[in-house]
């Protein structure tokens, strides 16, 4: 059982560059999310999904785009990155209601930006 | 601003002491998770209080809730080296929009 699987692992972009961040849950939750977590500041939510199709912000959405066009995966993109974007970021799904809301975290994609 | 803000942001204790780490949230909440993070790892769910309970016990772990003073406390009791971690408190709002908040969190150092 995989759980929560985030590609890369790591990578080093460019200023200007582009890429895409994979996730992929295997336990068929509905809610899935993308946090990124920096010294200091916690874990801040960029954007989230409810279920296949449908994306909403969160607190930091800007210079992010995502896509969830099947129910176990869930696409973080940068179209240009910018330095101010380094971070580790976190991919995590949850069911959508109850106890079992809590929350199962990939293990994180650590993003440097030059 | 941080929903959770975790006191104190660094703990050192031997191994067997007790650990012992605050949250303080500001709003009203449905529930309050405390998670822990290995370094270089993704967070791992601990437990769950709904707004309603007082405490809750999983294995070494202890959680109570005070809503009046908006405030948890994670006890991990007997520590062990492999506690070693830094441990997150999340709340989840209770208005309609069911967000969860994560606090700064507490790096625990269980020295052997």
């Amino acid at each position: 059982n995989a759980g929560v699987t985030q590609t890369p692992k790591f990578r080093v972009l460019k200023t200007g560059q582009s890429m895409t961040l994979l996730c992929a849950q295997d336990m068929n939750h509905e809610y899935m999310y993308w946090y990124r977590q920096d010294p200091g500041m916690g874990l801040r939510l960029i954007h989230y999904s409810v279920g296949e199709g449908t994306t909403a912000k969160g607190e930091v959405p800007d210079g992010y785009n995502v896509s969830r066009l099947k129910k176990q995966n869930f696409l973080l993109g940068l179209e240009s990155a910018a330095p101010s974007q380094t971070s580790v970021y976190f991919c995590a799904s949850s069911y959508h209601s109850g106890r079992a809301r809590a929350q199962h975290f990939g293990d994180g994609t650590r993003l440097s930006i030059l | 601003s941080q929903q959770g803000e975790e006191d104190p942001q660094a703990l050192s204790i031997q191994e067997g002491e007790n650990a012992t780490m605050n949250c303080s949230y500001k709003t009203s909440i449905n529930n309050l998770q405390w998670y822990r993070q290995n370094s270089g790892r993704g967070l791992v769910h601990l437990i769950l209080i709904r707004s309603n309970e007082r405490e809750k016990h999983s294995g070494r772990l202890r959680v109570t809730l005070d809503t009046s003073k908006k405030s948890s406390s994670l006890l991990i009791t007997a520590s062990r080296a492999a506690d070693t971690a830094s441990y997150f408190c999340a709340t989840r709002d209770s208005g309609g929009y069911q967000k969860v908040t994560f606090g700064i969190g507490t790096k625990l150092q269980v020295i052997p």
